[in-house]
C-alpha cells in the first residue's frame, strides 16, 4: 500500500530529553513538510524539504531539527531547547509534476511532555 | 507575516442546508488555494483545490476564489452530520526558487445537526 506513515502514534517524553518523530512515504513524493498543531490552532510550519539533502526552516523552527538523507524519509527531532513541545505533529508530502503544491498528510504523532 | 484568517465558529447548520465557510488571506502573490477537512484527533484530508477566480464544483462541494478581494470560500450543499468537522483553508505561495510555502488558517468548526 502506498502512503505516508508516522510513528509512533503517541509519544511521551520527559523534560530535557530529545525525541525523534518518524515520517516515511512510499509515494515517490519529492517535497515533505513538518507541521505542529496546538488545540484550537491551525497548522504551523516547522521545516520543509523540496529535495534530498536540502531543507528549509519554516515559521517555528527553533528547538527542532530535521534531516533528509533519503527521499522517502524526513525525521523530525524535538530537542530540549523546544520549551513547549506538547502538540500534535503532522508530516505531509507533495507529488512531483503539476500538482506539486498539493499536500497529503500522514496520520500524525501526538507528543506529550511529562 | 503572511496570514490566513478564518472564523473559528462553530458554524451550526441543519441537515440538508448549505454550509458556507470563508477564508481571507493577506499575501497577494498567493497562487494556490486548498480546503482540508479535519475530524477531531485525525489528520487533515484534502477536499479540493482552486487556482483561478470563480467557482469550482466537486460533488456537494463548491470552492469560490476572488483574488482581487483576497477571499476564498467553500460551500457544502445538502450538509450531512458526517460533514461535522473542522475545515482548514490553506494558501500556497510559490517562491522564485521553486518552493511552495504553505500557510494554514486556524480552521472553522462545522456542526451539522439532524
Amino acid at each position: 500500500d502506498g502512503g505516508i506513515t508516522q510513528s509512533p502514534k503517541y509519544l511521551f517524553r520527559k523534560e530535557g530529553q530529545n525525541v525523534t518523530l518518524s515520517c516515511e512515504q512510499n509515494l515517490n513524493h519529492d517535497a515533505m513538510y513538518w507541521y505542529r498543531q496546538d488545540p484550537g490552532q491551525g497548522l504551523r510550519l516547522i521545516y520543509y524539504s523540496q529535495i534530498v539533502n536540502d531543507f528549509q526552516k519554516g515559521d517555528i523552527a527553533e528547538g527542532y531539527s530535521v534531516s533528509r538523507e533519503k527521499k522517502e524519509s524526513f525525521p523530525l527531532t524535538v530537542t530540549s531547547a523546544q520549551k513547549n513541545p506538547t502538540a500534535f505533529y503532522l508530516c505531509a508530502s507533495s507529488p512531483p509534476g503539476p500538482r506539486t503544491d498539493t499536500q497529503y498528510f500522514g496520520p500524525g504523532t501526538r507528543l506529550t511532555v511529562l | 507575516q503572511k496570514e490566513v484568517e478564518q472564523n473559528s465558529g462553530p458554524l451550526s447548520v441543519p441537515e440538508g442546508a448549505i454550509a458556507s465557510l470563508n477564508c481571507t488571506y493577506s499575501d497577494r502573490v498567493s497562487q494556490s488555494f486548498f480546503w482540508y477537512r479535519q475530524y477531531s484527533g485525525k489528520s487533515p484530508e484534502l477536499i479540493m483545490s482552486i487556482y483561478s477566480n470563480g467557482d469550482k464544483e466537486d460533488g456537494r462541494f463548491t470552492a469560490q476564489l476572488n483574488k482581487a478581494s483576497q477571499y476564498v470560500s467553500l460551500l457544502i450543499r445538502d450538509s450531512q452530520p458526517s460533514d461535522s468537522a473542522t475545515y482548514l483553508c490553506a494558501v500556497i505561495r510559490h517562491s522564485p526558487g521553486g518552493s511552495y510555502i504553505p500557510t494554514f488558517g486556524r480552521g472553522t468548526s462545522l456542526i451539522v445537526h439532524p
